[in-house]
């Protein structure tokens, strides 16, 4: 089975200022790694993947993560945040197993910028 | 094109009554997920559909929770005699089925309340 803990359930952060979010992962095999957003009264949005290849993808917004094996960890990282950033982030882990690619959510991290 | 669309957008009903919460997938998707986000968690998987047919009901909770998709693309969740404990977000995704990794993409949600 899969799990996916999201360290901080709430970070605040100054505009401009540079954050990370924190996701680490379990499973015995190779998964899939993302980030998704949700912007208060909208849907879930993919943010970025990890399929395979360079452990460094870039998303959209300047968001970008790194996948760390050894320490099964998938953080999410901003230079310098905006204003519009503030949402609920969520990382998640899946596995193609007969055609369905079901989703294994962390519990969220809300982001809240401060002007 | 016009994305995943869910209603209705907000549904209140009474404890122990009926409820039908429809998904209208993306034209063309053959894979179809509901997921349940209760307040403060992130999205839990309930069921997966590969065209007409539940490929992996294993998330629905108990078997008051029942799901159809007849012809392949609109999907309903029915849920009967509601609980307090049913009160969420319910999420429904669609994706396509080539081998390998295909993208889900979200709908709004319906926030069903059970009072």
């Amino acid at each position: 089975a899969q799990s996916v803990t999201q360290l901080d359930s709430q970070v605040p952060v100054f505009e401009e200022a540079p954050v990370e979010l924190r996701c680490n992962y379990s499973s015995s095999v190779s998964v899939y790694l993302f980030w998704y957003v949700q912007y208060p009264n909208q849907g879930l949005q993919l943010l970025l993947k990890y399929l395979s290849g360079s452990t460094l993808v870039k998303g959209i917004n300047g968001f970008e993560a790194e996948f760390n094996k050894s320490q099964t960890s998938f953080h999410l990282r901003k230079p310098s945040v905006h204003i519009s950033d503030t949402a609920e982030y969520f990382c998640a882990v899946s596995r193609l197993i007969q055609g369905a690619q079901k989703l294994v959510f962390g519990q969220g991290t809300r982001l809240t910028i401060n002007p | 094109g016009a994305g995943v669309s869910q209603t209705p957008s907000n549904k209140v009903t009474e404890k122990g009554k009926y409820v039908e919460l429809r998904c209208d997938p993306i034209s063309g998707h053959t894979a179809l997920y509901w997921y349940r986000q209760s307040l403060g968690q992130g999205p839990e998987f309930l069921i997966y559909f590969q065209g007409t047919g539940a490929a992996d009901d294993s998330g629905l909770p108990n078997d008051r929770f029942f799901a159809v998709r007849p012809e392949g693309s609109v999907s309903t969740l029915k849920i009967q005699r509601t609980e307090r404990g049913d009160s969420a977000v319910y999420l429904c995704a669609s994706s396509g089925s080539s081998g390998g990794y295909n993208e889900q993409f979200f709908g709004p949600g319906t926030r069903l309340t059970v009072l």
